[in-house]
């Protein structure tokens, strides 16, 4: 019974650097979603996919922001030129369907720090 | 777009007591309300959810209540454990697949 899995669970990058995050939801599930969350806050909406399809990116913070999902399982977020305000812990979800009120169900989370 | 307010920030109850978490939200279209419990060093775990043809959902010690026409939800979690201690997130979805997170109750539970 695998969860959502996510790698690296920590990341350290010099500023300037460009970082990749996976993403591995649960088996089956059609919709995936980032989120970014910066201490003692709540997640933030980064972008959402059904399949293999990006259906919403209004929360990436900047276009140096990329993700993508080729074959509509395995995830990837790209950050270029990372910058110390990237600082945070992503997060991956998923969900079964693409209807509303799906409920998602979240990996650990990649803790990026930016020196 | 929708904003969601969580109350309190930090909760500290004696093992046994109840708990009480509140949570607005000011985007009428909103039409489901998931629970979040989340330990330091993981991700959030769903504990319940409720949505919006529903007023009350309760699951073993926790529930959650929604009134719509205040545009309000809370989680209740009575005889509270140790083990319960984490923080815990509100959140709201409009339907379009993007959850909305409250801030967040730190809750902790002494023995």
């Amino acid at each position: 019974g695998a969860g959502v899995s996510q790698s690296p669970r920590y990341k350290v990058a010099k500023r300037g650097q460009d970082v990749a995050l996976r993403c591995d939801p649960i088996s089956g599930h059609v919709s995936l979603f980032w989120y970014q969350q910066a201490l003692g806050q709540g997640p933030e909406f980064l972008t959402y996919f059904q399949n293999e399809a990006q259906l919403d990116k209004s929360g990436l913070p900047s276009d140096r922001f990329f993700a993508e999902r080729p074959e509509g399982s395995v995830s990837t977020l790209k950050i270029q030129r990372t910058q110390q305000e990237d600082s945070a812990v992503y997060l991956c979800a998923s969900s079964l369907g693409t209807g509303t009120n799906q409920p998602q169900h979240f990996g650990d989370g990649t803790r990026l720090s930016i020196l | 777009g929708e904003n969601v307010e969580q109350h309190p920030s930090t909760l500290s109850v004696q093992e046994g007591d109840s708990a009480v978490i509140k949570c607005t939200y000011s985007d009428s279209a909103s039409n489901y309300f998931p629970w979040y419990k989340q330990e330091l060093g993981k991700g959030p775990q769903l504990i319940i959810d409720i949505r919006s043809n529903v007023g009350e959902k309760k699951d073993q010690r926790i529930a959650v209540t929604l009134n719509k026409t205040a545009k309000h939800f809370s989680l209740h979690i009575t005889e509270t454990q140790p083990e319960d201690s984490a923080v815990y997130f509100c959140a709201a979805d409009t339907g379009f697949q993007k959850l909305v997170f409250g801030t967040g109750t730190r809750l902790l539970v002494s023995p």
